[in-house]
């Protein structure tokens, strides 16, 4: 059974960092482009970014280019997202999600981990 | 960036129902639609993929169509267990992105 189990979330301050985890299970991990997703209170989903199976390449949304670094470690089986200089509008939950290999866009997900930037 | 529309945002109906979902992307997205379920505090489950594609495991009462821009998911028949909230995701082109989301409450 696939699992993705993400860690990390809480408060952090404005301008703060906060680094982000997610445990992957029941798959070859190191197969599989991995994405970060978020949905802010209100508001539609919103991809952040990607990184590929050897984690030689990531992609990331304009809205946190340069703020966010995705990562991972093939021997853990662990995806991680570090945010820095983050903003009030970061506020958000964080999802780890698999990427489809055979079919294109997003299979599994895991539960998300809320993330709160406020001062 | 693609714009996905999606509708009605709530949605109330009872066991039995038929109901349907709507996105509707602002340009052709190939059938490249996937639909997912999510409950309270859960993971987001993917129930369609590539507009018309169950899932396995998903049950039969859900289904999906659409071409070009227009997309639906369809429940035949509502039991208690499918009252959650509904989006949709296009991954044509990047960066993909996602309908807003349908509530489906209980009448």
């Amino acid at each position: 059974e696939v699992q993705l189990v993400e860690s990390g979330g809480g408060l952090v301050q404005p301008g703060g960092s906060l680094k982000l985890s997610c445990v992957a299970s029941g798959f070859t991990f190191r197969d599989y482009w991995m994405n970060w997703v978020r949905q802010a209170p209100g508001k539609t989903m919103e991809w952040i970014g990607d990184i590929k199976p050897d984690g030689s390449n990531t992609n990331y949304a304009p809205s946190v280019k340069n703020r966010f670094t995705i990562s991972r470690d093939n021997a853990k089986s662990i995806l991680y997202l570090q945010m820095s200089n983050m903003r009030s509008d970061y506020t958000a939950t964080y999802y780890c999600v698999r990427a489809d290999y055979y079919s294109g866009g997003f299979d599994y997900w895991g539960q998300g981990v809320m993330v709160t930037v406020s001062s | 960036d693609i714009q996905m529309t999606q509708s009605p945002s709530f949605l109330s109906a009872s066991v039995g129902d038929r109901v349907t979902i709507n996105c509707k992307a602002s340009q052709n997205i190939n059938k490249y639609l996937n639909w997912y379920q999510q409950k309270l505090g859960e993971a987001p489950k993917r129930l369609i993929y590539n507009t018309n594609n169950l899932q396995t495991g998903i049950p039969s009462r859900f289904s999906g169509s659409g071409s070009g821009t227009d997309y639906t998911l369809t429940i035949s028949s509502l039991q208690p267990e499918d009252f959650a909230t509904y989006f949709c995701l296009q991954h044509n082109s990047f960066p993909y992105t996602f309908g807003a989301g349908t509530k489906l409450e209980l009448k």
